[in-house]
């Protein structure tokens, strides 16, 4: 197993570019997480989903959007981007409510 | 709001010594709390998950206990090494939501 994997590792985008992270995994797991990480910080959830086609958001959901339309991925978009979003992202999933999170390695994006 | 903090937020100790871990969480209604462990660039690595029905548990040189009622977890590293350098991360699942809630971490380094 690959577990979760993130693409692309390193991103610098303009201000006011858009982009997809994306992020799958392999596990069969129905919950999916986005985190971002700012330096010297604990993780911020952007959105989350429960199973296929299911989403909601979580505590930073501005200037985000997400979709699940497979059990496997659960990709992040970013409209517009500003240097507020300048972060570490990282996606994770687990099998079942309460249970231990598998982490992708992040996406380290700049925005200038 | 669940809210999570974690005290120190940096440690610097020689190797061989042992040390502690603070966490602390302001809801106790928690299904349970997960210690991670983030090394320099990379995701989340799960280290020890305690049940809310759980007082503590082991992993080799790492112990980990929950006192739900007084909102409190500590991560007690025995014998540290070198490759302990990192920063540990708590995280606990409130019983109402589908996500989880951060701290901030304690950044750990071992001195060899």
């Amino acid at each position: 197993n690959a577990g979760v994997t993130q693409t692309p590792k390193f991103r610098i985008l303009k201000i006011g570019q858009s982009m997809t992270l994306q992020c799958t995994q392999d596990m069969n797991h129905n919950y999916m997480y986005w985190y971002r990480q700012d330096p010297g910080m604990g993780l911020k959830l952007i959105y989350y989903s429960v199973g296929a086609g299911i989403t909601d958001k979580g505590e930073v959901p501005n200037g985000y959007n997400v979709s699940r339309s497979t059990t496997e991925d659960f990709p992040l978009r970013l409209e517009l981007a500003a240097p507020s979003q300048t972060s570490v992202y990282f996606c994770a999933s687990i099998d079942s409510m309460p249970d231990t999170q598998y982490f992708g390695p992040g996406t380290r994006l700049t925005v200038l | 709001k669940q809210e999570v903090t974690q005290i120190p937020a940096a440690l610097s100790v020689p190797e061989g010594e042992n040390l502690v871990l603070n966490c602390s969480f302001t809801d106790s209604a928690i299904y349970n709390l997960q210690w991670f462990r983030q090394d320099p660039g990379k995701g989340l690595t799960s280290l020890l998950l305690i049940q809310s029905s759980q007082r503590e548990q082991t992993s080799g040189r790492l112990n980990a206990s929950l006192d739900k009622s007084s909102g409190r977890s500590t991560l007690y590293i025995a014998a540290s090494q070198p490759g302990d350098s990192a920063t540990y991360l708590c995280a606990v699942t409130p019983n109402y939501g589908q996500n989880f809630v951060f701290g901030p971490g304690t950044r750990l380094s071992v001195l060899p």
